[in-house]
């Protein structure tokens, strides 16, 4: 057990619609990590959000966005969801020393998102 | 370009033989280096994490070997089990200011009995 919870573990949603997931972060974590994860494929880096603000993002579009609250806890979103969005959504959370990723990764069991 | 590759991409061995996977990185400035294991549809767990000054790091049956020099890691993992089927991801720390996390591709391992 990590401590990192997820929420929903699976949906499904169609075309064009959105979605939101949740990740509550370790207990003194305050940094969370989104992933997208197809199948068979190695976790892709969404965002990342340190002490409530955006501290780097990998090659999504902007209908990928993301907030963290003030508890730490964190949101993505994905607004006029495509067909390819199809895939695993991982959180993990982390400690930062100075918003640099030198610490450990703990993540949660993860979102299985479908779009059909 | 900042890279991390593994090899092999997957592996199948007999349950009770031992294994090593490679992993080689070109990330410069380097933080760290960690070893993930992750279980199909389950989220990556800690195996190992390794600094520069590091050269083995041991986690039971899963041993770390770091070579900062020329940039590569191993994995050992001995007497394996079925329990270590699963895919083995090389994350590397390091590569800007921030230094985000560089993952490698992942090898499949499959034990079989």
């Amino acid at each position: 057990e990590t401590g990192v919870t997820q929420s929903p573990t699976h949906l499904i949603k169609t075309r064009g619609q959105q979605v939101t997931l949740r990740c509550s972060s370790q207990s003194g974590h305050n940094t969370v990590s989104w992933y997208q994860q197809a199948l068979g494929q190695g976790p892709q880096f969404i965002f990342q959000y340190y002490r409530e603000e955006e501290n780097g993002r990998g090659n999504f579009p902007p209908r990928f966005s993301g907030l963290q609250f003030p508890n730490y806890s964190s949101e993505l979103n994905v607004n006029a969801l495509e067909l390819d969005d199809s895939a695993l959504y991982l959180c993990a959370s982390s400690s930062l020393a100075g918003a640099m990723n030198t610490g450990e990764l703990f993540f949660g069991e993860g979102s299985r998102l479908t779009v059909l | 370009k900042n890279q991390v590759e593994q090899s092999p991409q997957s592996l199948i061995i007999l349950e009770g033989k031992n294994c090593t996977l490679q992993c080689n990185y070109t990330v410069s400035p380097f933080s760290n280096l960690r070893w993930y294991k992750q279980d199909t549809g389950r989220g990556p767990v800690s195996l190992t994490i390794m600094t520069f000054s590091e050269n083995t790091k041991s986690n039971g049956r899963y041993t770390a070997t770091l070579d900062a020099d020329t940039k590569q890691s191993s994995l050992h993992i001995t007497a394996s089990q079925l329990s270590d089927s699963a895919s083995y991801i090389c994350v590397v720390s390091g590569g800007d200011s921030n230094y985000q996390l560089i993952w490698g591709a992942g090898t499949k391992l499959i034990i079989k009995p």
